[in-house]
């Protein structure tokens, strides 16, 4: 595609459901990231592909975030068991390599748990 | 203390007037700067980058950084109402694993 494509681009769930984020980055990028965007705070680095494989999930913020990425393409964030302050936007991004520069970024997913 | 530190503002300036958007940075281990743009309800889209310490020019736009005081400037000449926005510092590392380290961002209001 054009450009990177996150979905739902809103999302509202209960407290204690599970939520999936989806990542299409654009076609032939390898390198893909997740942030979390949460209100005055910037963007929070959660966890970066190289293809399908995740060097480092030391950034996920706890062992209810879960992210896997097949075919090099598509990726899935995962939370269960969804608390408040897991309210934030959650935004994608995609690039040729893995030197961080010529991010593109998706629009984001902002995800309410009431 | 966050690696970068940048004031959320908001800062409002008259159109036309030159804008000058400001970051600190803590951490030496670094390879480039960036500066982002971000519009409500939309992504961060990338203005500028450089590597080295001086000025880079883009059109309007002056990307500036000074490594021995680490301190990162955007300027903005002849400022629009479409410039109207938030505006994200960002250091990069190593690359890959290590992202990039974003600052909170200031939100930029050019008033027609």
């Amino acid at each position: 595609g054009a450009g990177v494509s996150q979905s739902p681009s809103n999302k509202v769930t209960e407290k204690g459901k599970d939520v999936e984020l989806r990542c299409d980055p654009i076609s032939g990028h390898t390198a893909l990231y997740w942030y979390r965007q949460s209100l005055g705070q910037g963007l929070e680095f959660l966890i970066y592909f190289q293809g399908n494989s995740a060097p480092d999930k030391s950034g996920l913020p706890s062992d209810r975030f879960s992210a896997e990425r097949t075919g090099g393409s598509v990726s899935t964030l995962t939370i269960q068991r969804t608390q408040q302050e897991d309210s934030a936007v959650y935004l994608c991004a995609s690039t040729y390599s893995g030197q961080g520069l010529g991010y593109t970024f998706g629009s984001g997913t902002r995800l309410t748990v009431v | 203390q966050k690696e970068v530190e940048q004031d959320p503002g908001p800062l409002s300036v008259p159109e036309g007037a030159i804008v000058s958007l400001n970051c600190t940075y803590s951490n030496s281990a670094f390879q480039y700067f960036m500066w982002y743009r971000q519009y409500s309800r939309k992504g961060p889209e990338l203005l500028m980058y450089t590597y080295s310490s001086g000025n880079k020019e883009d059109g309007r736009f002056t990307a500036q950084v000074d490594k021995s005081s680490k301190y990162i400037s955007l300027f903005i000449r002849d400022s629009q109402p479409s410039d109207s926005a938030t505006y994200l510092c960002a250091k990069g590392g190593g690359g890959g694993a290590d992202g990039l380290t974003f600052g909170k961002g200031t939100h930029l209001i050019i008033q027609p």
